[in-house]
């Protein structure tokens, strides 16, 4: 079965800190990939996504993600993160071709201490 | 427009309850969903819908009825609720059934079952 593993689940930084959250995929074929975010009493949001193109997609907030094939990865990074970053962050996949049935991780929690 | 709405937030019921969990969109859009969000295990999928009368199941449908009589509606029936139910529920909706659309979701429900 197809699974989406999220190394780290909690995550402590300082502001201005650098952010990479790993997130790796299994599955043979070609997936779409999405990071959302969850902020505290909130519901999920889209923070970007990858169809096809550039592996290194740019979304809200000034977080990108590269989509590394060959490892099955597509990490969520930001070079200075904000107190207003904390939230859940949760990677998905879906398999192209198929019904739009999202694949979860189990979510990162990060907290930025100002 | 709203987006997605899901009512009620909150919910407290006792074994062997029944209940309804309502989720409603004004957004025309043709893929509903529902999740469960557990700590350390991110949002599984429990049903779908493609389309008004058009229901299927996801990973973890046990426990759990739908029917989707019209395109905004999508309730979620627990027949007789058990602890292992508690948890957050979320719906979500995207314009088209196909894996390139982005989903929006509502604000949830958490749910507790004593």
């Amino acid at each position: 079965a197809q699974s989406v593993s999220q190394h780290n689940h909690h995550v402590i930084l300082s502001e201005a800190a650098s952010l990479e959250l790993g997130c790796n995929y299994s599955y043979g074929g070609t997936v779409n990939l999405f990071w959302y975010v969850q902020y505290p009493g909130q519901h999920l949001q889209l923070l970007l996504k990858y169809f096809s193109g550039d592996p290194l997609v740019k979304g809200i907030k000034g977080f990108e993600a590269e989509f590394i094939k060959s490892k099955f990865s597509f990490n969520l990074r930001k070079p200075s993160v904000q107190w207003s970053d904390t939230a859940e962050y949760f990677c998905a996949v879906v398999l192209s071709g198929g019904y739009n049935k999202l694949i979860f991780g189990a979510g990162t929690r990060l907290a930025v201490h100002p | 427009n709203a987006g997605v709405t899901q009512t009620p937030k909150f919910q407290v019921l006792k074994t062997g309850q029944s209940m309804t969990l309502q989720c409603a969109q004004d957004m025309n859009h043709e893929y509903m969903s529902w999740y469960r969000q557990d700590p350390g295990m991110g949002l599984r999928l429990i049903h779908y819908s493609v389309g008004a009368g058009i229901t299927d199941q996801g990973e973890v449908p046990n426990g759990y009825n739908v029917s989707r009589s019209t395109t905004e509606d999508f309730p979620l029936r627990l027949l007789s609720a058990a602890p292992s139910q508690t948890s957050v529920y979320f719906c979500a909706s995207s314009l088209s059934r196909t894996a390139y659309n982005e989903q929006f979701f509502g604000p949830g429900t958490r749910l507790t079952v004593l």
